[in-house]
Parts: structure tokens; sequence; C-alpha cells
């Protein structure tokens, strides 16, 4: 079964600063790994994914995350935070090739409450 | 505005009663997903459909069902509504289903509060 781990609930950082917003994953053979944005009372929105090739991605809003397959890792990245990026963050995985039923089914994370502080 | 639109936006109803939550997904989109999210249980897979027909059934109860329609739009029953189906209720579209290689991306709706009381 596959599985995300995001080991912490809040995320503080202030204005300006960089942010990091931690994802750990586990699934049979090689990883989609996605990341999602919810703002207060709306969807989710994708930021980016993984899918192939080069491990760092970069995505919406100047987001970018890293994959590291040796730490089953999918860091989700900003160099500079904006109070606007204050939202809840989810990552996903899913597995690459047909493991049994589900496989191609994205599981969140819990998500993480990004606030960027002023 | 993803394109995906879910009515009703809240939803109050009491134990035992059955409701049921429509998605009109983005247009050209053929691929549904329901999502339920809830405090404890976080953002957790229900069902799949494609072009009409279901593709893959995730945590859902018994007491829950789903149907994709001719023109695409969907609809999740729930009966039997217990205190604990209190969440909201996401609607995703795709243009395509997951698959080996393909990877397409999930449009979310704005979801449906559901309050059983």
């Amino acid at each position: 079964a596959q599985s995300v781990a995001q080991p912490e609930d809040q995320v503080n950082v202030a204005e300006g600063n960089p942010l990091t917003v931690k994802c750990t994953y586990s699934v049979s053979g090689n990883p989609y790994l996605f990341w999602y944005v919810q703002y207060p009372n709306r969807g989710l929105q994708f930021l980016l994914k993984y899918i192939t090739g080069d491990n760092l991605v970069k995505g919406s809003y100047g987001f970018e995350a890293e994959f590291n397959k040796s730490q089953t890792s999918f860091h989700l990245k900003k160099p500079s935070a904006l109070v606007s990026d204050s939202a809840l963050y989810f990552c996903a995985v899913r597995g690459a090739t047909y493991s049994g039923a589900g496989s191609y089914q994205l599981t969140f994370g819990k998500g993480t409450k990004l606030s960027v502080i002023p | 505005d993803s394109g995906v639109t879910q009515t009703p936006k809240h939803l109050i109803t009491a134990t035992g009663q059955r409701v049921t939550l429509r998605c009109s997904p983005r247009s050209g989109d053929l691929s549904v997903y329901w999502y339920q999210q809830s405090l404890d249980q976080g953002l957790q897979f229900l069902i799949q459909y494609y072009n009409g027909e279901e593709r893959a059934k995730g945590n859902i109860l018994e007491r829950f069902s789903a149907q994709q329609f001719p023109d695409l739009h969907s609809e999740l029953n729930l009966s039997s509504l217990e205190l604990g189906d209190s969440a909201l209720y996401f609607c995703a579209s795709s243009v395509a289903p997951e698959g080996q290689g393909i990877s397409y991306e999930q449009y979310f709706g704005p979801g449906t509060r559901l309050t059983v009381t």
C-alpha cells in the first residue's frame, strides 16, 4: 500500500524567508509525486508534479520541489515566502506502474498548514 | 476557478437521512473523482468514474454510491447518514484516468460541506 507522511502539521516562516514543507512517501516501484495547495473555503489547486527526469521540479507561484529517491522524500520549497502563500499544502503519491488495485489513485498526506508571518 | 462546479455548497441534515451531491466536471474532462476530507481522516479517495463507468473504488462505505451520467456530470449519494459522515466532499476531474506512464492533473471543485446533526 502506498502512503504519504507530512511530519509537520504547521510550519511558520517569516515573509521573505525561504520555506520548506516536508513530505516523505512509500510506494511500490517508482513514484509519481504531487503537491497541491488549498486556500480557505476553496478546493485543492495543483502546484507541481514529479513523473520522471530532473529531480528538481518547478511549479506554479514560484514553488519548486526536490525528489530524493534514496530518502523517499519530495520536499516543497520556495526561496522567498509571501503572506499570500499561507494555506494548507498537501503532498500526494501514486505508483508509476500497476501493482494492484488502487495503484493509480492518488494517496494524500494529512496536509501541512503554512503560515507566513509579515 | 478550476472549472469544476459542485452543488450545494453547504448541506445540513439529520442522522438517518439521504443526500445527493452533484458535480459538473471541467469541459472536456471525462474522468471524475470523489474525495472526502475530514479533520481526523484527512483527504480520502472515495470513487472514480471515467466516461460513465466506474473506474476505481477507494475507501467508500456501502451506504455511499455514485454515478456518472451521459452528460458527464456525477452524483454522490450518501444514505443512512451518521454523525461521522460530516465532512467536506470534493469532486475532481481530469481529461482521462491515471495510468501506467501517464498522469493527468486533477482539477478540484470548491467542495460541499455536509453537516449531519
